[in-house]
């Protein structure tokens, strides 16, 4: 199954400024996913992300906030773009796999202060 | 829209009971996922049910699917303190490739 690296694994940040957050796939995906897990809730799908095309949101997510790129089949960004404490979550990547299920990253734990 | 529901959402047992987790999806579905998440950690595959009566085992869980009822259920033999993490059931909408997910079950065993 593919594997996936995300970094940063974890951050603090200030309220008010960015941070972009990496994945990179060991093989060539069609689509990533990204996900916000706000504290003790469930996984939120953020958006689908295409190479080639802009990101496809999902309600209650704009492009503004959270800016996705895609630049090849491997790699991908999602930056979290003026922080607010409300902001603080999990934020994961996913590839699918389709004998394996959806894989995940590791996660970025985000606290912005 | 898919709605996933997932119950119970908060479940305690002893070592050595068994329980069953439920997952219930409002539409037609392609394919089921479960998922095991222990604390500040990331998702873990547990299992993939693609058609109408797969069964699934992996040590002391096992996952079935109904699709006409809609219905997935984790079961839980013989609970070992290991098995305490958060299951997530995930389901993907017929045609459509996102996953949906439950609300989670978070499991306790307690000696």
């Amino acid at each position: 199954s593919a594997v996936i690296s995300q970094k940063p694994s974890r951050d603090i940040c200030q309220r008010g400024t960015s941070l972009t957050i990496q994945c990179q796939v060991d093989s060539q995906v069609t689509m990533m996913f990204w996900y916000r897990q706000q504290p003790g809730q469930s996984l939120t799908l953020i958006a689908t992300a295409n190479q080639g095309s802009e990101a496809t949101y999902e309600s209650g997510f704009v492009i503004d906030k959270f800016p996705i790129s895609r630049p090849n089949l491997t790699f991908s960004t999602l930056t979290v773009s003026n922080m607010s404490p409300e902001d603080s979550s999990i934020y994961l990547c996913s590839v699918e796999d389709y004998q394996d299920g959806y894989t995940f990253g590791s996660g970025t734990r985000l606290t912005v202060v | 829209e898919l709605k996933v529901e997932q119950n119970p959402l908060f479940l305690s047992m002893q070592e050595g009971k068994n329980y069953t987790i439920y997952c219930n999806y409002s539409t037609t579905s392609d394919r089921l996922y479960w998922y095991r998440q222990d604390p500040g950690k990331s998702l873990e595959s547990l299992f993939v049910l693609l058609s109408n009566g797969a069964v699934k085992q992996e040590g002391r869980l096992m996952a079935s699917l109904d699709t006409k009822a809609r219905l997935s259920t984790l079961h839980i033999t013989a609970a070992v303190h290991d098995l305490s993490a958060t299951y997530f059931c995930a389901v993907v909408a017929a045609g459509s490739y996102q996953l949906t997910f439950g609300k989670g079950t978070k499991l306790s065993v307690i000696p």
